[in-house]
């Protein structure tokens, strides 16, 4: 079945990169996404790219896709404390019926 | 353009008790998810809706948990008996359909259940 992981904790000081990384094992994957979630508030999907890309760049945040080695990473430029969520790695496939299959979150503290 | 709209926002229940959730999607979403998100987990899919017929219920509990979504429009969510194990955010979703290539989902807020 499929799975995904991420690191737990990040730790960040405002105003440098940070980066987010996940592995996941279906390798029929068709999109990967990174959702933000803050306390009290639902998910909201920041960047998605779709499998057959190895990148792509909105604004501060640079995603890159390793599809031989399954793993997706987010790079947040110039870090800000607004930043300071937990971000979750997500994956879909057309044959699973694009369910969002989740990891388990990386809670990202930016400090000033 | 309103977005998915739950309620309650909370609910505290004791064991072995019933709840329900509601959850009513963005117009014209023809898909429609319902997750549990357990505290310091990413959220998990219980049961997936396109219209009014299931796509994927794998992962629901069926001795306690069930969904319907009758009209293909609204949908509610409901847990009986609940167990301490329950205790969670259960999250609606919606897109416009899975068929297509990319279906982006959105989120609602979420109903936070907490059974004691």
């Amino acid at each position: 079945g499929e799975d995904v992981e991420q690191s737990l904790f990040l730790s960040v000081r405002e105003g440098d990169s940070s980066v987010i990384n996940c592995t996941y094992t279906d390798s029929s994957s068709t999109y990967l996404y990174w959702y933000k979630q803050e306390p009290g508030a639902g998910l909201q999907l920041l960047t998605y790219i779709f499998s057959n890309m190895d990148m792509k760049q909105d604004q501060r945040l640079t995603v890159l896709l390793n599809k031989k080695d399954k793993h997706l990473s987010l790079r947040i430029a110039d870090t800000q404390t607004g930043d300071s969520a937990i971000y979750f790695c997500a994956e879909s496939s057309k044959a699973a019926g694009n369910k969002l299959t989740f990891g388990g979150g990386t809670r990202v503290l930016v400090k000033p | 353009e309103a977005g998915v709209a739950q309620s309650p926002r909370y609910k505290i229940i004791e064991k072995r008790q019933s709840v329900a959730f509601w959850c009513n999607p963005i117009s014209g979403h023809a898909t429609l998810y319902w997750y549990q998100q357990i505290l310091g987990q990413g959220p998990k899919l219980l049961i997936q809706f396109q219209n009014n017929g299931v796509v994927d219920d794998s992962q629901l509990p069926k001795d306690r948990f069930s969904a319907e979504r009758l009209k293909g429009v609204d949908s509610t969510l409901k847990i009986q008996p609940a167990k301490l194990e329950d205790s969670a955010v259960y999250l609606c979703a919606s897109s416009l359909d899975w068929g297509a290539l990319n279906t982006e989902a959105f989120f609602g807020q979420g109903t936070r259940l907490t059974v004691v």
